[in-house]
């Protein structure tokens, strides 16, 4: 079993739709969570970043933890087609030690 | 203020061949990672380098290194290319001594023929 999961779909949706991206992981160590998003021939730039449990809000996207479960989760509320793209969930047990990534999903909003 | 920057963009070698990638992080930002990034494993992590140290390493066989110099900028080298080799390798840097928020460059895709 790999450490974190992730659906690498595609995902397509219509403009405007709310699009749910989940991750799942078996190190309970993980503390420290976070989501990147890379566009096509680009590097991943980090989009949302929570520690423990808990929800976190920016603009249209909120990120879930739930530690219990070991199941991450980043909403995208009124997609655009600007967030297609692939999205990455990463976590790590500390801030001394090397994320460790899902393999992404690959996102389509379709005008 | 600049983002990562990695040279070259593009590289296409031949097996055995050697290579050297370079990676300049953002100004004031002391650690760098490197990671390996295909379309079968994902993104995964080379090593880490803080303050010209390296600080974590992963789990790629010897023919993978790297080293930091002074003004923070690395290079990774890779000897003895294979075709598995192939990938999109990406520097991202960070301004502290953790990890958890990463700024990435937009990587060097090394083709092995």
């Amino acid at each position: 079993q790999k450490e974190v999961e992730q659906d690498p779909g595609p995902l397509s949706v219509p403009e405007g739709a709310i699009v749910s991206l989940n991750c799942t992981y078996s190190n309970s160590a993980f503390q420290y969570f976070m989501w990147y998003r890379q566009y096509s021939r680009k590097g991943p730039e980090l989009l949302m970043y929570t520690y423990s449990s808990g929800n976190k809000e920016d603009g249209r996207f909120t990120a879930q933890v739930d530690k219990s479960s070991k199941y991450i989760s980043l909403f995208i509320r009124d997609s655009q087609p600007s967030d297609s793209a692939t999205y990455l969930c990463a976590m790590t047990s500390s801030g001394n030690t090397p994320l460790v990534f899902g393999k992404g999903t690959r996102l389509s909003v379709i005008a | 203020k600049a983002g990562v920057t990695q040279t070259p963009r593009y590289l296409i070698k031949t097996r055995g061949q050697q290579v050297t990638l370079s990676c300049s992080p953002i100004s004031g930002h002391r650690s760098v990672s490197w990671y390996q990034q295909t379309p079968g494993q994902g993104l995964q992590f080379l090593f880490e380098y803080f303050s010209e140290t390296q600080r974590n390493k992963g789990n790629f066989p010897g023919r993978f290194s790297g080293r930091q110099f002074s003004n923070s900028r690395s290079e990774m080298n890779v000897s003895t290319l294979e075709l598995g080799d192939s990938a999109l390798y990406l520097c991202a840097s960070s301004s502290d001594a953790t990890n958890e928020k990463l700024f990435f460059g937009s990587g060097t895709q090394l083709s092995v023929l």
